[in-house]
């Protein structure tokens, strides 16, 4: 069962729009939220995290908007670029593990055309 | 800068051969590693969680004696995919928290294996 739900699935977006990828759970033993971003043949990289006792972070161009009410959390990316284009998984951390486990989501597909 | 590295980022090799992967934590020190696997345009699928000191801890469905995990040290944990057939083949990536539980994840850039 999917932890983390995230849609959409992929994404096109034009140079200088706005993109929105959300994110839903269920278990509210989650503590945190971080969004990782990928490209083709790397990693995943920290983009930008959240925890719930906040509503909105803003890092730059990217922020993360959270509704602890409706368990629900979403990345924007403003002035969207050609740069942008990757995979973006969301993810949830249970705080009842000790080891830190992450619940990843299934990934967006960003792209952006210039 | 990374601080956590992956080696190799690319393998290829014949099938029945037993391949190792390792994984650095780059100026900290890591007590937990985790190993991940991921398949063409899918999420990252959580193999096992290894343990400095202890044995590492599997996910349902994942062969133990498969996917020889060894923690050998606070910088270094290895997955060794032994006996690798064809449908082993895949991207595996590790990650590390950079200090306790709580700090975030950081992820290596993954080592593509490719059995023939």
């Amino acid at each position: 069962q999917q932890q983390v739900k995230q849609s959409p699935q992929s994404l096109i977006v034009q140079k200088g729009g706005i993109s929105i990828i959300n994110c839903a759970y269920e278990n509210t033993a989650f503590d945190y939220f971080p969004w990782y971003q990928q490209f083709p043949g790397k990693g995943p990289a920290l983009l930008i995290a959240i925890r719930p006792d906040v509503s909105e972070k803003k890092e730059g161009r990217f922020t993360i908007s959270f509704n602890k009410s409706a368990k629900q959390f979403s990345l924007h990316i403003m002035d969207s670029q050609p740069g942008d284009s990757a995979t973006y998984f969301c993810a949830a951390r249970d705080r009842g593990s000790t080891l830190g486990r992450l619940y990843f989501g299934r990934g967006t597909q960003l792209t952006v055309w210039p | 800068g990374a601080v956590v590295s992956q080696h190799p980022s690319r393998v290829i090799c014949k099938s029945g051969t037993s391949v190792k992967i390792e994984c650095r934590s780059l100026d900290f020190q890591a007590t937990t590693m985790f190993w991940y696997r991921q398949f063409p345009k899918q999420s990252l699928m959580l193999m096992a969680t290894s343990n400095e000191g202890s044995k590492a801890t599997y996910e349902q469905g994942v062969e133990k004696d498969k996917f020889l995990i060894n923690h050998a040290s606070l910088t270094l944990s290895t997955l060794t995919v032994t006996s690798a057939h064809p449908e082993d083949s895949s991207f595996y990536i590790c990650s590390a928290p950079r200090g306790d539980s709580n700090q975030p994840q950081h992820f290596g850039d993954g080592t593509r294996l490719s059995i023939l």
